[in-house]
Order: structure tokens, then sequence, then C-alpha cells
């Protein structure tokens, strides 16, 4: 497809395990974004990509929280010994250029047990 | 941190009747968007507002960016049963950088009348 695609669509798994979480971005985009958002909540901002500049980091809440992203393609999102707080959907967004319009993928719902 | 504040957090609409909502901040932002989200799905953009006192249409939705720079609303002409879902505003306070995460609203939650 032409949007942005992330995978699995839902995980459950136990605390203190890790997961991985995928983003693929829309073709040619070059700035791909993560974000949290809790049940009823906003979106909470992760961590940015732009390019082959270093990443901004500030919104990772965590150092169990880590993510990479190759070139301007596939990003992946890992939690390292998850917590029972870690519940959430966790959205991918990609854009043309930085500054430009963000594109959602449908998220992961993470669900830790 | 910055905050955006979104109003209402919650609406019931009846099918044909106008809704309006709006999101204001302490800062100072280059650029305001609308999203729409639906159960189980992302965000999907609505609206992009990248000017002071730009009004911008898409079909019934109309959004205008303030001249403060620090709010912006979302109109819904004559709704219809599909509009229900939750809207959020986003804002930006610097074109690309290092920052170029939004900010986004909590959101509106609409829903159909009983």
């Amino acid at each position: 497809g032409a949007g942005v695609s992330q995978s699995p669509s839902n995980k459950v798994t136990e605390k203190g395990k890790d997961v991985e979480l995928r983003c693929d971005p829309i073709s040619g985009h070059t700035a791909l974004y993560w974000y949290r958002q809790r049940l009823g909540q906003g979106l909470e901002f992760l961590i940015y990509f732009q390019g082959n500049s270093a990443p901004d980091k500030s919104g990772l809440p965590s150092d169990r929280f880590s993510a990479e992203r190759t070139g301007e393609s596939v990003s992946t999102l890992t939690i390292q010994r998850t917590q029972q707080e870690d519940s959430a959907v966790y959205l991918c967004a990609s854009s043309l250029y930085s500054g430009g319009p963000q594109h959602f993928g449908d998220g992961t719902r993470l669900s830790i047990l | 941190g910055q905050q955006l504040n979104q109003s209402p957090q919650s609406m019931f609409i009846q099918e044909g009747e106008d809704v309006s909502m709006n999101c204001t901040s302490s800062s100072i932002f280059n650029t305001w968007l609308w999203y729409k989200q639906d159960p189980g799905e992302g965000p999907v953009l609505l609206i992009a507002l990248y000017k002071a006192g730009e009004l911008t249409s898409n079909g019934r939705l109309t959004a205008q960016f303030g001249i403060t720079r620090k709010d912006s609303f979302l109109n819904i002409s004559a709704s219809i049963p599909s509009d229900v879902g939750i809207y959020f505003c986003a804002g930006r306070m610097n074109y690309g950088g290092s920052q170029g995460n939004l900010i986004f609203g909590k959101g509106t939650k609409l829903s159909v009348k009983p």
C-alpha cells in the first residue's frame, strides 16, 4: 500500500520481556516520527528521525526505550524490560520533508500483562 | 513542557448541527494541524494551516490559524453520523530542524446524541 505500515498491529507480552515494533514509512518520506498514545489520551512524542541527521530522542521516557532507522526506510522501536505502564498504542508517522504534514500508520496496540 | 488546551473534551451532536472546537497554547506556533482519529486507526490529517489568520476549508470542515498564533479553531457544518470520532489539534513551533515534532491536544470526542 501507499500509506505508513506498522507491525504487528497488536502485541501482548509479559512484563519484563523486550518488544520490537516496526514502521515502514511512505516511500520517499525523509522524516519519521514515533508517538505513544495511552487510552483516551492525546499523542505523546517519542523520537524523530530526519535523513542522516542525529535523531531527536527528547521524548523517550526512559533508557528502556530506543529506536533505529535504516537510511530513509524502515524504523524499529524497541522497549526493553517492559512494564505495565508501557501499555499503549504506539503510532508511527512520516512526512515528505521535515516540518511537513505527518501521515500516520494505524499503530501497534501493546498490552503488558 | 509545552501544553495545548483543546476544548471541549467531548460533545454530542445531532445530525445537521454545526460543531465547533478550539485549541489554545501558551506559546506561539508556526503550524496548526487538525486530525481525526477513528477507533483502531491512526489519526488522519484534515486541515493544515501555516500562516496567521489563514482560513482553510475542506468540504464541510473549516479551520483558522489565530492571529495571535496561539490558537486555532475547527468548525464542522451540517454534521453527519460519520463525523463521530476524536479530533486532535496539533501545533509545531519550528519549521523542521531538530524539533520537527508536533505537540498534540488531548482531543475532542464527538458522539451522536442518544
